[in-house]
């Protein structure tokens, strides 16, 4: 079954630094990955996915993840946090042959100025 | 881009009534719509797939007659809550693959309050 870890539930950082946030993937069979935000008592924005292709996938807000077959990661990344970004991030990988999404347990990030 | 809506969005009701949630598709048609739960800090879980004319597949141990699930058009599945207890109370979202490459775009949720 297809499942996706994200090893942190929270990650700090200052306003204007690197942000990271981790995902694992298991799969069989082609990864199709994707980054969500929720912002509280919203539903899921739609940041980015991979699908095929190039390993660094641009999303939206200035946010990218790289797709790391070897390491089976898709770590969430921007280059200049803004506390504006704080939210609950969430990981999914695509059932296989179907639509359904299996999500992450979620990570909190919070940027402070 | 693809919007969903949800209605109501926030709700609260008694213990035993019953609630019906829309969700809608208002620029594109979604054969296939997905209702989720989430706890307070917790992730999404997949309740069932609503499929437009038929039945809806309920994943493993969600009640089917708790939660009934009705895709009646191409932009409107409905989820009722019935008999509805207080550990019911939880924040439902709705979901529907866009026109795009396997993303999906999800409702704004609702928040359920069973008192």
């Amino acid at each position: 079954a297809q499942s996706v870890a994200q090893p942190e539930d929270q990650v700090n950082v200052a306003e204007g630094n690197p942000l990271t946030v981790k995902c694992t993937y298991s799969v069989s069979g082609n990864p199709y990955l994707f980054w969500y935000v929720q912002y509280p008592n919203r539903g899921l924005q739609f940041l980015l996915k991979y699908i095929t292709g190039d390993n660094l996938v641009k999303g939206s807000y200035g946010f990218e993840a790289e797709f790391n077959k070897s390491q089976t990661s898709f770590h969430l990344k921007k280059p200049s946090a803004l506390v504006s970004d704080s939210a609950l991030y969430f990981c999914a990988v695509r059932d296989n042959g179907g639509n359904k999404l299996v999500f992450g347990a979620g990570t909190i990030l919070r940027v402070k100025s | 881009g693809a919007v969903v809506s949800q209605h109501p969005s926030w709700v609260i009701c008694k213990s035993g009534t019953s609630v019906k949630i829309e969700c809608r598709s208002l620029d594109f048609q979604a054969t296939t719509m997905f209702w989720y739960r989430q706890f307070p800090k917790q992730s999404l879980m997949l309740m069932a797939t609503s499929n437009e004319g038929s039945k809806a597949t309920y994943e493993q141990g969600v009640e089917k007659d708790k939660f009934l699930i009705n895709h009646a058009s191409l932009t409107l599945s409905t989820l009722t809550v019935t008999s509805a207890h207080p550990e019911d109370s939880s924040f439902y979202i709705c979901s529907a693959p866009g026109l795009g490459l396997y993303e999906q775009y999800f409702g704004p949720g609702t928040r359920l309050t069973v008192t």
